[in-house]
């Protein structure tokens, strides 16, 4: 099946500092999220990014589908931004809702 | 629009007993996931339902666990003769199955085997 890999796993920042978040899978897909996971464990959904590039404040996603990678943005982090961002995909041709989830990036923002 | 809703939040419950997690989701949602995390991992695809047929199992839904969507609205996860490594979070899901397949998730029922 397909695989997802994201890096780096952990990632500590100071408050204000900008990151990237990568993400790599191994076949084609015609569905790809990310998605924050609070410290209470809810998954909140950031970014539907098949392809092509998206902006939502202060996050910015771009996926590369020909190169089979996604990459997230976050600029001027927050405390808030604490938290797990995983990286799920839909294999092209697969069965619909079996999202793939990647083991995530745990990110931890430091005031 | 709610979001999903998942009851009961935490789940405690001894080895051997049954447990039943009940999911209701977006109103106009007409898919409906279940997905189980464990810790320091990404969640695991389960089952899905469009409607009420589920239409997808995953191998990891063994014969002690079972869902339904009787009337296509809300949805139940059953789990009979708990072990230990049932314990987990239990995620439901719901998308509108139309162009974009956004899914969104509810915020999970924990739980916990003794």
């Amino acid at each position: 099946g397909i695989q997802v890999e994201q890096s780096p796993p952990d990632l500590i920042l100071q408050e204000g500092a900008n990151s990237t978040l990568r993400c790599n899978f191994s076949d084609s897909v015609n569905n790809l999220q990310w998605f924050h996971q609070n410290p209470w464990g809810q998954l909140i959904n950031l970014f539907y990014i098949p392809s092509g590039t998206k902006q939502n404040g202060r996050l910015s996603a771009t996926t590369v589908a020909t190169e089979r990678y996604s990459l997230l943005y976050i600029s001027s982090s927050q405390t808030t931004d604490s938290g797990v961002y995983f990286c799920a995909v839909e294999n092209y041709g697969g069965s619909q809702g079996n999202l793939i989830f990647g083991k995530g990036t745990k990110l931890s923002v430091k005031p | 629009d709610t979001g999903v809703s998942q009851d009961p939040r935490h789940k405690i419950t001894k080895r051997g007993q049954n447990v039943t997690f009940r999911c209701d989701p977006i109103s106009e949602h007409n898919r409906l996931y279940w997905y189980r995390q464990t810790l320091g991992q990404g969640p695991e695809f389960l089952t899905y339902f469009q409607n009420e047929a589920q239409l997808e199992k995953s191998r990891l839904l063994s014969d002690r666990f079972s869902a339904e969507r009787p009337k296509g609205s809300f949805s139940t996860l059953e789990i009979q003769r708990t072990e230990q490594g049932d314990s987990a979070m239990y995620l439901c899901a719901s998308s509108w199955g139309s162009g974009a397949n956004v899914l969104t998730f509810g915020a999970g029922s924990r739980l916990t085997v003794l």
